[in-house]
């Protein structure tokens, strides 16, 4: 079945580099994708998003790229700061009319002080 | 301005019995939606509702089941819980669908204990 999934459950990165996460994505028919953060005892926040007809998007310190040739999503965070600490999921609609975000398992993200 | 409030945030049951959980939309927003997160796994979507129905619904049995009111607050009923029902239960909310904003906000969620 159509699945979205993270590469790695858990990334350690030194405070102040940059950090890559992961998601492929199964679903050729995804035309919206959304990374989302989940701090301990809260619900996610959104991060960022992206269309399918667009391949980056920057926001402040975030940037997504999107490879629909092999499916595949990251989340580049800039200058990562014990903050940036959580969960990370990407999420995908396949179409507006659906309106059901398709959630991956998730990516742990630890900033090393 | 207010976010997505979930009510409560704990909730302890034994198998069998009934769980409520209760949740209030950001003002403005007319769609709720309701996702099961177990502890260690992804969001899995429950039931989606707008304007008062049921507009879409996740591969859960019908024990699990829902409404919206006129205020666009939403409950969740979850039926003869079973120990795997265990979980966080998120509420999100979004504006019209019509309006292409589909971005959910997430409530902090309601945890589910069942013995």
């Amino acid at each position: 079945g159509e699945s979205v999934g993270l590469h790695l459950p858990t990334l350690s990165v030194q405070e102040g580099d940059n950090s890559i996460i992961n998601c492929a994505y199964s679903n050729s028919a995804s035309d919206y994708f959304i990374w989302y953060k989940q701090e301990s005892g809260k619900g996610p926040q959104f991060i960022i998003d992206i269309r399918s007809n667009m391949d980056k998007r920057q926001g402040q310190r975030v940037t997504v790229l999107l490879n629909k040739t092999v499916k595949h999503l990251s989340l580049q965070i800039a200058a990562t700061q014990p903050g940036d600490s959580a969960v990370y999921f990407c999420a995908e609609i396949d179409n507006f009319g659906n309106e059901k975000l398709t959630f991956g398992t998730g990516t742990r993200l630890t900033i090393i002080p | 301005e207010a976010g997505v409030t979930q009510s409560p945030t704990h909730l302890i049951k034994t198998r069998g019995q009934q769980a409520t959980l209760r949740c209030s939309p950001i003002s403005g927003h007319t769609s709720v939606y309701w996702y099961q997160q177990a502890l260690g796994l992804g969001l899995q979507f429950l039931l989606w509702y707008d304007e008062g129905e049921e507009r879409n619904r996740g591969n859960f049995p019908p024990r699990f089941s829902g409404r919206q009111f006129p205020n666009y607050s939403s409950e969740l009923n979850v039926n003869a819980l079973e120990l795997e029902d265990s979980a966080l239960y998120l509420c999100a909310s979004s504006p019209e669908v019509s309006s292409g904003a589909n971005v959910l906000t997430f409530g902090a969620g309601s945890r589910l204990t069942v013995l």
